[in-house]
């Protein structure tokens, strides 16, 4: 079974340009979540999705950020403009099923460096 | 609301040795709780859950959890740690209200030759 996929792995971009990560998820696995973890801090919890729906995105920093999983299937993560602090390493995970009682898998994340 | 906490930045110990990372967590209801693992320039990695059922929970690589509910804690053990655990590992509960995961800050783990 592939696992879950992320790219770029990683992305060195300037400020106030877009930037645009991707996550394929296991297949077959309905709910799709996006994490960050800035350089020494918590992972912490962006948004999920179920399916093609925005289940919660209640850790969405701000308008900058636009998540979207168009069919149900691969996200993207589109960030414009890109910010200093946006720096980080964003993962994404699939779950099957609710409520995570399977477990969640994570990706190898993407490491976004913002000059 | 839920929350993990990791307290120790960094924990040291000789190959061989038993180690122990610490976890403390503060959920309503009953808590899902899981460790993973970030190998240098890896993903991260699943380890072990607790869901219900025993407090002593098996997991991947030898690694061990222990659920303790009157200390809302989940300490993960191994007893003969190897150079290659050397990672940063995290702690994690699962959101009550939605299915979302609430991490801790991270603990890395140095084991020495």
């Amino acid at each position: 079974e592939a696992g879950v996929t992320q790219f770029p792995s990683h992305s060195v971009i300037e400020k106030g340009q877009t930037v645009t990560l991707r996550c394929d998820p296991i297949s077959g696995h309905d709910n799709l979540y996006w994490y960050r973890r800035v350089m020494g801090k918590e992972i912490k919890f962006l948004l999920h999705f179920v399916k093609e729906s925005k289940q919660d995105e209640s850790g969405m920093p701000n308008n900058r950020f636009l998540a979207e999983r168009t069919g149900g299937t691969y996200s993207t993560l589109k960030v414009q403009p890109a910010e200093l602090e946006d720096s980080g390493v964003y993962f994404c995970a699939s779950s099957y099923g609710q409520g995570g009682s399977y477990g969640y898998t994570f990706g190898s994340g993407t490491r976004l460096t913002v000059v | 609301a839920q929350s993990v906490a990791q307290p120790e930045d960094q924990v040291n110990v000789a190959e061989g040795n038993p180690l122990t990372v610490k976890c403390t967590y503060s959920v309503s209801g009953n808590p899902y709780l899981f460790w993973y693992v970030q190998y240098p320039n890896r993903g991260l990695q699943f380890l072990l859950k607790y869901i219900t059922g025993d407090n002593l929970v098996k997991g991947s690589y030898g690694f061990e959890a222990e659920f303790n509910k009157s200390q809302t804690s989940f300490h993960l053990k191994k007893p003969s740690a190897l150079v290659s655990d050397s990672a940063l590992y995290f702690c994690a509960v699962r959101d009550t209200g939605f299915q979302k995961l609430v991490f801790g800050t991270g603990t890395r783990l140095l084991v020495s030759p």
